[in-house]
This record gives structure tokens, C-alpha cells and sequence, in this order.
């Protein structure tokens, strides 16, 4: 009973540095998300997923990418890192049946990103 | 834009209170409004969804009201525990947004003192 896995829990990187962050679902969800969460902030969305092979951006993609092979991962890559990305990274899933949003996501644990 | 906003940003009560969240959002036009638990490190837990046509939501001590015309949603926690200490955070989802994406409110934390 997984439901949303995301790895690693915490990382250090440099300016500059690259990293991917991980998330995988066992619970064959179409959508999934990743947002951001700075200190004392609501949850910003970066990108979203409505099946595999298609993703889209959301309020603030500048500096990440994603990709979504599978229905189950949904990876998030950094390029150059920069200080302004140091935050919790968290994923979430839900499955959409026909036209409606009305199912709760589910959320990963978060990974917690540090950019010196 | 939508904004969501909640009110009061902490709360400190003792043990056994019943207590009112606030949350209130600027377009009316939504699909549905969530309330989330977050505990300290960990990701958000879904407690109540209300969609757009209902009034309210209740699971256990938990009872979630919404008011669409007025812009404002209400969650209210019964006879309070100290295992409900937590950020609560609500978030909405418009219709015309990205596929199902959640507009959050920046959160109450709550401490419920034994």
C-alpha cells in the first residue's frame, strides 16, 4: 500500500548542479503533479501530467522538467540549480474518471531541496 | 486570479474545544474545494472534499461547510485533540485552470494543548 513515492527525502546541491527528483504511483492514477512549497507559502503548481507521453506547465516551470514514460513516474529534473529553488518539492496523483476532478489527490512525503 | 486566503494564520487551543478554520476565495467559480492535513515533514493528507453543488462534508469530528456565493468554507473540529495539532490548508480547483489544479491557501496551524 505505497500510494506516492517519492526519493530522495532531502538533498544538498550546489548552484549550478543538476538533480532529478523522483516520484512513482502504484495506484495507476492518470494525473499526476508536482508543486512547490517555499516557507509560510500555499503550494505553487510546476508542472502536471494527464497521462503518459503528456505533460504540461503550471504557475512556475522556469528551470525544471519533467517527463512521464510510464503511468507510474513522473520525474523532475533540475538543470542549473539555483538558489530560488530551495524548497519541498512535493508529488500527487488522482485518477480522473470522465469529466470530473472530484477525487482527493494523494501526496507524496515531499522532497525537502537545499541550494548553496 | 483566484486567491485563496485562510484565516486565522495559527490557533492555540486547549484540549477538548471545539474550533472553526476559516478559508475564503475570490472567484466563485470552482469544481470543488479540499481541505488538507499537513503534520510537520510530512506531505498533506486529504480530509473533505465538497464539490461545487454541496453544502457541506463531515467524516467523524470533522465537518466542512461551504458557501460558493459568499466565497467562503469553514471546517470545523469537534471536541479537539492534541493529535489534531497540524497545518491545515484548504485549496480549490477553478474551472478554465490547469487540468485539475489546486489553488492552495497559505494554511492555519493549529496546536491543540493537552
Amino acid at each position: 500500500n505505497a500510494g506516492v513515492t517519492q526519493t530522495p527525502k532531502f538533498r544538498i546541491l550546489k548552484i549550478g548542479q543538476s538533480m532529478t527528483l523522483q516520484c512513482t504511483q502504484d495506484m495507476n492514477h492518470n494525473y499526476m503533479y508536482w508543486y512547490r512549497q517555499d516557507p509560510g507559502m500555499g503550494l505553487k503548481l510546476i508542472y502536471y501530467s494527464v497521462g503518459a507521453g503528456i505533460t504540461d506547465k503550471g504557475e512556475v516551470p522556469n528551470g525544471y522538467n519533467v517527463s512521464r514514460s510510464t503511468t507510474e513516474d513522473f520525474p523532475l529534473r533540475l538543470e542549473l540549480a539555483a538558489p530560488s529553488q530551495t524548497s519541498v518539492y512535493f508529488c500527487a496523483s488522482t485518477p480522473r474518471a470522465g469529466s470530473s476532478y472530484n477525487s482527493p489527490l494523494h501526496f507524496g512525503n515531499g522532497t525537502r531541496l537545499t541550494v548553496t | 486570479k483566484q486567491e485563496v486566503t485562510q484565516i486565522p494564520a495559527a490557533l492555540s487551543v486547549p484540549e477538548g474545544e471545539n474550533l472553526v478554520l476559516n478559508c475564503s476565495f475570490t472567484d466563485s467559480a470552482i469544481y470543488n474545494l479540499q481541505w488538507f492535513r499537513q503534520d510537520p515533514g510530512k506531505g498533506l493528507t486529504s480530509l473533505l472534499l465538497i464539490q461545487s453543488s454541496q453544502r457541506e462534508q463531515t467524516s467523524g469530528r470533522l465537518n466542512a461547510s461551504l458557501d460558493k456565493s459568499s466565497g467562503r468554507s469553514t471546517l470545523y473540529i469537534a471536541a479537539s485533540q492534541p493529535g489534531d495539532s497540524a497545518t491545515y490548508l484548504c485549496a480549490v480547483i477553478n474551472y478554465g485552470g490547469s487540468q485539475g489544479n489546486l489553488i492552495f491557501g497559505k494554511g492555519t496551524k493549529l496546536s491543540v494543548k493537552p
